[in-house]
């Protein structure tokens, strides 16, 4: 199965900061990463699909980018509201799999 | 487009797992029908989809206990994992993933604890 690795496992930054979540698979997955956020007690939602495109709906202070084994994903600019537990999710080979996630705070 | 997920939040040790996810205001064709959990050892994990057509592809470390159907006509598919352990008590959800695997809507999920 493909290993995917997410940094760090927590985060607490500021209302406004600039802030960088990273996604390293274990092997090349091209472009085929998703990454989702999970707010307590809910279901995962799709923020970004093919590793850079923005989902529909989706607010454009989300982004991101990579290919091959190492992804980024961005918060351009951290809100109240952005709270909660981010995954990446390879579909470049069966299984897919997720990261373990990262946890988002605000100070 | 809606998901619900159905089934016993509860089943016994050896017993049978068996959910059903309910698709309001979605075409089948097109798309993979997901069944996902969730638990706090394993964190997210993929099990498997269904296509319309009945296709199956499941994850390999369940592939003797698991099995996925779809029924077009009530607008469901379907998960039965069989002989559960405590290892399976976690948050099942379903999704539809659309085009390159992309999960673009999810059920609420549903808590299934594995308990005597």
């Amino acid at each position: 199965d493909i290993q995917m690795t997410q940094s760090p496992s927590s985060l607490s930054a500021s209302v406004g900061d600039r802030v960088t979540i990273t996604c390293q698979a274990s092997q090349d997955i091209r472009n085929n990463l998703n990454w989702y956020q999970q707010k307590p007690g809910k279901a995962p939602k799709l923020l970004i699909y093919d590793a850079s495109n923005l989902e529909t709906g989706v607010l454009a202070r989300f982004s991101g980018s990579g290919s091959g084994t190492d992804f980024t994903f961005t918060f351009r600019s951290l809100q109240p509201e952005d709270i909660g537990t981010y995954y990446c999710q390879q579909y470049d080979k069966l299984p897919y799999t997720f990261g373990q996630g990262t946890k988002v705070e605000i100070k | 487009v809606q998901l619900q997920e159905s089934g016993p939040g509860l089943v016994k040790p050896s017993e049978t797992l068996s959910l059903t996810c309910t698709v309001s205001r979605a075409s089948f064709s097109n798309y993979y029908w997901t069944w996902i959990r969730q638990s706090a050892g394993m964190g997210l994990e993929w099990l498997g989809h269904v296509s319309a057509s009945g296709s199956t592809t499941y994850n390999p470390s369940l592939l003797s206990r698991v099995t996925m159907s779809v029924d077009t006509s009530k607008n469901q598919f379907s998960l039965i994992l069989t002989s559960v352990t405590a290892a399976d008590t976690a948050m099942y959800y379903c999704a539809r993933a659309r085009g390159n695997y992309v999960l673009d809507y999810w059920g609420q999920g549903t808590l299934v604890t594995v308990s005597s």
